[in-house]
C-alpha cells in the first residue's frame, strides 16, 4: 500500500540556519503530496502542497519540489526563525481524501 | 470566520466509561473525518463521512462510534470496548473527499486521558 517516510526527529536549529526535512514516498498512482504543520497544542494545517511532478509549493519561505524520479517532496527553508518550531508532516493522497497517508513526523525546534 | 471547534480541549474519564467528543463545522464541508495522534506518530483514521446519515469505517475504528445527523456535527464516542483510549484526537472536514488535492481542514484537538 501506499506509504510516507520522513526523517526522524527530533531536529534543532539555530535561527536562520538552513533547513531541510526529507520526504519520500511509495504510491501506485500519481498522488497528490501534502506538507502539514502542527504547532504545540493545536490541530494541523496545511502548510503547502503539490499535485503533479515537478510542481513546486510554496509558503510562508516554505518550498518543497514533487520529484517524481526520486519519489520525494522534501521540505526545505532558507532562514528558519523560532516561531517555526512544530511539527511536520508529510502527506500523500492518490485515491481521494479519505485515503489521505501521512508520515510519523518531524519535531523541529529553532533555538534563538 | 469559518472552521472547526472540538470541546472540550482536555477530557478525563474512569476506565469502563463511555465519552463523547464534539466536533462541530461551518465550513459548509461534505466530507468529516476522525483521526487519533499518538506521541511520535502519524495520524491514524478512526472513521469517515462523506454525506449526512452515512460514514464508514477508517483504519482503527475498533472501540470507536460516530454519528452524523448533521452537515456540521460528527461526534466521536469513545466506547469502553476500545483497549487504549488515552490519545490526542482530531477532527478535519474537506469540501471534495473525492480529489486527491482537496486538502483538511483540521480543529484543534481534544486530548483524552482514561485512567
Amino acid at each position: 500500500g501506499d506509504s510516507v517516510t520522513q526523517m526522524e526527529g527530533p531536529v534543532t536549529l539555530s535561527e536562520e540556519a538552513f533547513l531541510t526535512i526529507n520526504c519520500t514516498y511509495t504510491a501506485t498512482g500519481y498522488p497528490s503530496l501534502f506538507w502539514y504543520v502542527q504547532y504545540p497544542g493545536e490541530g494541523l494545517q496545511l502548510l503547502l502542497k503539490a499535485t503533479k511532478a515537478d510542481d513546486k509549493g510554496s509558503n510562508k519561505g516554505f518550498e518543497a519540489t514533487y520529484r517524481k524520479e526520486t519519489t520525494s517532496f522534501h521540505l526545505e527553508k532558507g532562514s528558519v526563525q523560532v516561531s517555526d518550531s512544530a511539527v511536520y508532516f508529510c502527506a500523500l493522497s492518490d485515491q481521494g481524501a479519505q485515503k489521505l497517508v501521512f508520515g510519523q513526523g518531524t519535531r523541529l525546534t529553532i533555538n534563538p | 470566520d469559518g472552521g472547526i471547534t472540538q470541546s472540550p480541549k482536555y477530557l478525563f474519564r474512569k476506565e469502563g466509561q463511555n465519552v463523547t467528543l464534539s466536533c462541530e463545522q461551518n465550513l459548509n464541508h461534505d466530507a468529516m473525518y476522525w483521526y487519533r495522534q499518538d506521541p511520535g506518530q502519524g495520524l491514524r483514521l478512526i472513521y469517515y463521512s462523506q454525506i449526512v446519515n452515512d460514514f464508514q469505517k477508517g483504519d482503527i475504528a475498533e472501540g470507536y462510534s460516530v454519528s452524523r445527523e448533521k452537515k456540521e456535527s460528527f461526534p466521536l464516542t469513545v466506547t469502553s470496548a476500545q483497549k487504549n483510549p488515552t490519545a490526542f484526537y482530531l477532527c478535519a472536514s474537506t469540501r471534495d473527499a473525492a480529489r486527491d488535492n482537496s486538502p483538511l481542514h483540521f480543529g484543534n484537538g481534544t486530548r483524552l486521558t482514561v485512567t
